[in-house]
């Protein structure tokens, strides 16, 4: 079963603003990944993080790999439609590198 | 890239009937899952392979088969549609320890 806590679970926000979501978990992890998923879409992997304190961009996109190894957040900056869907935080517990652990998504809805 | 292709996008089958959904990769991936989407419920996984010819139950495999007979394919199979299975099927590759490959989805309606 998911071991991930995903926060926010749905997020209406203003085109042009910044967007922060996180995960945690009561477990390590080795691996992080976010995914975003479009409407009628497969999800799309955005970032991977495979080091404690590994922070990493693409594009407006800026994921972090919490020390802790527990916990990862997502940040994206200047939101524009397109950023609509829903976004995936998944990653392998210590110890397996097949099975991801997945959140349970953070919706995103962007205002023009 | 990696490619996953689901054979149907959108399905609508009647209670009771035998369903096969496909799902052929083309980047000779060993791992291979089906997972179930809903609304609140996120990603649950049904089954998943680690090679061909090997299956093993994920966390909500009641009411599912699968096969794989060659390593790019594996089916996903509801022997006896039931309204309860109605939802989005996401297949996904990997290999080694790297991130999964989803495709594009199927969604299914029983009816």
């Amino acid at each position: 079963g998911q071991q991930l806590n995903q926060s926010p679970q749905s997020m209406f926000i203003q085109e042009g603003e910044d967007v922060s979501m996180n995960c945690t978990s009561s477990s390590i992890f080795n691996t992080w990944l976010w995914y975003k998923q479009d409407p009628g879409e497969g999800p799309v992997l955005l970032i991977a993080l495979y080091k404690a304190g590994e922070l990493t961009s693409n594009g407006r996109l800026t994921a972090q790999f919490g020390i802790t190894r527990k916990d990862s957040f997502l940040n994206i900056s200047a939101s524009i439609p397109s950023d609509v869907g829903i976004y995936f935080c998944a990653g392998f517990l210590s110890g397996s590198a097949r099975q991801l652990t997945f959140g349970s998504g953070t919706q995103l809805t962007v205002l023009p | 890239d990696v490619k996953v292709t689901q054979s149907s996008r959108y399905l609508v089958k009647r209670t009771g009937e035998k369903v096969f959904l496909e799902c052929v990769q083309d980047m000779d991936h060993e791992n291979m899952f089906w997972y179930r989407q809903d609304p609140g419920l996120g990603l649950r996984l049904i089954y998943f392979s680690y090679d061909v010819k090997m299956k093993e139950k994920g966390d909500i495999p009641e009411g599912y088969s699968v096969s794989r007979e060659k390593k790019e394919r594996f089916s996903l199979i509801l022997e006896s549609a039931s309204t309860n299975q109605t939802s989005m099927y996401l297949c996904a590759t990997q290999q080694g320890g790297g991130g999964y490959t989803f495709g594009s989805g199927t969604r299914l309606t029983v009816v």
